[in-house]
């Protein structure tokens, strides 16, 4: 089945900064990849998404990026906020329905 | 109304009991979820309902039993749980399908469940 790896597990950066979050993902059949944030005490909530046709999605401050052919997805934030702190998962759907997790970024913007 | 409502927040529970968690959604969504997150790990998918059937079971033990009354509800029957099942129970529904669909999967903020 299919596996996706996620790096780095924790990640801590000025306010102002960029971050950038890797995946990788093992089922080349694998067709939608979102981005899934979660907040203390909250379920997940996606915050962008992109399909194996697309290499590049931007909506304001979040960019992902995808890499068909080495298997790769990343997240990219731009002048990183302290509301940006939160666990942030990476995900891959096999088959309609199935969303494969990664392991999770645990990001902390300072002030 | 883009809300996934989930009952209770908390439960605790003894080994022998018998519980229910609740699920409630009315966006329309034909398909359902339920995850199951333990501390600092993700999610990970149990069951999946498709027009009110079961069509994914991720070899869950039959201690949870689910249940989907109609298109908007969604249970989860527990009996005879162990310590270790102790965790975050999320639910979630979107769209028939996700990776041919609109794809965004919405989810509550979970029942947190300690069994004693």
């Amino acid at each position: 089945g299919e596996n996706v790896e996620q790096h780095p597990s924790t990640l801590s950066v000025q306010e102002g900064d960029s971050a950038v979050i890797k995946c990788t993902y093992s089922d080349s059949a694998s067709n939608y990849f979102p981005w899934y944030k979660q907040e203390l005490g909250k379920g997940p909530q996606l915050i962008i998404d992109i399909r194996s046709n697309v290499g590049e999605k931007k909506d304001q401050r979040i960019a992902v990026t995808l890499n068909k052919t080495a298997k790769h997805f990343s997240l990219h934030i731009t002048e990183t906020q302290p509301e940006d702190s939160a666990v942030y998962f990476c995900a891959a759907a096999t088959g309609f329905q199935k969303l494969v997790f990664g392991t999770g970024t645990r990001l902390l913007v300072s002030p | 109304d883009t809300e996934v409502t989930q009952t209770p927040k908390h439960l605790v529970m003894g080994m022998t009991n018998k519980k229910s968690l609740k699920c409630e959604q009315h966006m329309g969504h034909r398909a359902m979820y339920w995850y199951k997150q333990k501390a600092k790990k993700p999610p990970e998918l149990m069951f999946v309902y498709s027009y009110e059937k079961l069509s994914i079971n991720e070899s869950v033990p039959s201690r949870f039993s689910p249940e989907c009354p109609n298109s908007s509800l969604l249970n989860l029957h527990l009996h005879a749980l162990q310590p270790e099942d102790s965790a975050l129970y999320l639910c979630a529904s979107s769209q028939q399908r996700l990776a041919g669909g609109t794809g965004e999967l919405f989810f509550g903020e979970g029942s947190r469940l300690t069994v004693l």
